[in-house]
């Protein structure tokens, strides 16, 4: 049973580019959350998507957006990006109650020059 | 604010002896509490999680972790360390309020344990 999957591992990017991240769920799981998380930092809450749907946002600008697929996979982009976005973005999936664990991928690397 | 702090950058223990990483939050109402570990170049795993009842919570890898509620504080705890134990841990809070869905995480504690 493969576990919450995210492509790419490394990605770089100059500022003012667009970016798109993908995450594949656990299977079982309908709900996906994004996180950020800068260096020598926790991860930072994005959004999170259920039902092909965002239904919780955090304290990130609009260039960040997202989606969710029928079979429950998802996509993160951010527009124009800011060298301030240089960071570990971490998918987690989950059925969707908040006292539940989620599971969370390795992560995409990403890095704005 | 919603917010947890953890106020320990890093804890270094030798193997064999006990370990605490501590942790405080500040939220309203009664929340959900977890405990992650993040490895080198890894996602975080789950260790353990408080939702009610008995404040002594027990979890993966012989870890444990005890909720106060008076001193609003999650102290991840274990008896005796092992060399392999050395790695981020972060702390979390689930607000039961408002419908929130998300994850309030602390700064992290980096936990050293030396031979």
């Amino acid at each position: 049973d493969a576990g919450v999957t995210q492509s790419p591992t490394h990605l770089i990017k100059t500022r003012g580019q667009q970016v798109t991240l993908r995450c594949s769920p656990k299977s079982g799981h309908d709900t996906v959350s994004w996180y950020q998380q800068a260096l020598g930092q926790g991860p930072q809450f994005i959004f999170q998507y259920y039902e092909e749907e965002e239904r919780q946002r955090g304290n990130f600008p609009d260039r960040f957006s997202g989606h969710q697929f029928p079979n429950y996979s998802s996509e993160l982009n951010v527009n124009a990006l800011w060298l301030g976005d240089s960071a570990l973005y971490l998918c987690a999936s989950s059925s969707g109650h908040p006292n539940e664990k989620l599971f969370f991928g390795s992560g995409t690397q990403l890095s704005v020059l | 604010a919603q917010s947890v702090a953890q106020p320990e950058d890093q804890v270094n223990v030798a193997e064999g002896n006990p370990l605490t990483v501590k942790c405080t939050y500040s939220v309203s109402g009664n929340p959900y509490l977890f405990w992650y570990v993040q490895y080198p170049n890894r996602g975080l795993q789950f260790l353990l999680k408080y939702i009610t009842g008995d404040n002594l919570v027990k979890g993966s890898y012989g870890f444990e972790a005890e909720f106060n509620k008076s001193q609003t504080s999650f102290h991840l705890k274990k008896p005796s360390a092992l060399v392999s134990d050395s790695a981020l841990y972060f702390c979390a809070v689930s607000p039961q309020m408002d419908s929130s869905y998300k994850l309030i995480f602390g700064s992290g504690t980096r936990l050293l344990v030396r031979p």
